[in-house]
């Protein structure tokens, strides 16, 4: 397995535009955490998954924002009519649920709205 | 919830140890301490957690106070690629517990 993995690395968009970013967990893993990060900031919780049931959504998640795990396997985060503080880095995690170990974070899809 | 609180940033030379702190005072009896890191460019890392006792493992230690209100993650001898943001964590033991929420944790720099 080479752990999770976020697609694309990059993405500029100009604003208004919808953007979808692609998050593959660990096979193994059950649970699919979403965040995001600004500059100089750690990471701010977006929402989970364990298997395709999304089962918390944070207050930052506005509606412009959805999320899916399709058959609880990979996932993918959509931003529609993107602003420009969107521009963030998006990272995904994955972990198993009810072993208490830590979770594992892909590289993160970095976003730019200009 | 329970708040954890860093440093913004500390130094180090290259090959010398270095204490990270973290102040806990609101921690609760169960709560365990897990430290990540973050390298630039990439996502955030696990490092080492604990409950009661010290503990030790390939990347660093931890050391934990009597009181469990505040704890220190030691780096025995800091390389270049440990110049990194570390967080330090508090999680219920419930293991079905959604509760990763990161601080802005402490920018450690290495210096050669």
């Amino acid at each position: 397995d080479t752990g999770v993995s976020q697609n694309p690395r990059h993405k500029i968009t100009k604003r208004g535009q919808n953007v979808t970013f692609r998050c593959d967990p660990i096979s193994e893993h059950n649970r699919l955490y979403w965040y995001r990060q600004t500059l100089g900031q750690g990471p701010e919780f977006l929402t989970y998954f364990q298997n395709e049931a999304q089962l918390e959504k944070s207050r930052l998640l506005s509606d412009r924002f959805s999320a899916e795990r399709p058959k609880g396997s990979f996932s993918t985060l959509e931003i529609q009519r993107t602003e420009q503080g969107d521009s963030a880095m998006y990272l995904c995690a994955s972990s198993a649920s009810g072993t208490g170990l830590g979770y594992t974070f892909g590289s993160g899809t970095r976003l730019t709205v200009v | 919830d329970a708040k954890t609180t860093q440093p913004n940033s500390m130094e180090s030379n290259e090959e010398e140890p270095v204490h990270l702190p973290c102040n806990h005072s609101t921690i609760s009896g169960t709560d365990y301490i897990h430290w990540y890191r973050q390298l630039p460019s990439q996502g955030p890392e696990y490092v080492i957690h604990g409950l009661t006792s010290n503990v030790n493992n390939r990347m660093a230690s931890l050391a934990i106070a009597e009181d469990r209100k505040s704890s220190t993650l030691i780096l025995h001898r800091a390389t270049l690629r440990d110049a990194a943001v570390y967080y330090c964590i508090l999680r219920d033991p419930n293991p079905n517990n959604n509760d990763m929420r990161f601080g802005a944790g402490t920018r450690l720099t290495v210096k050669p």
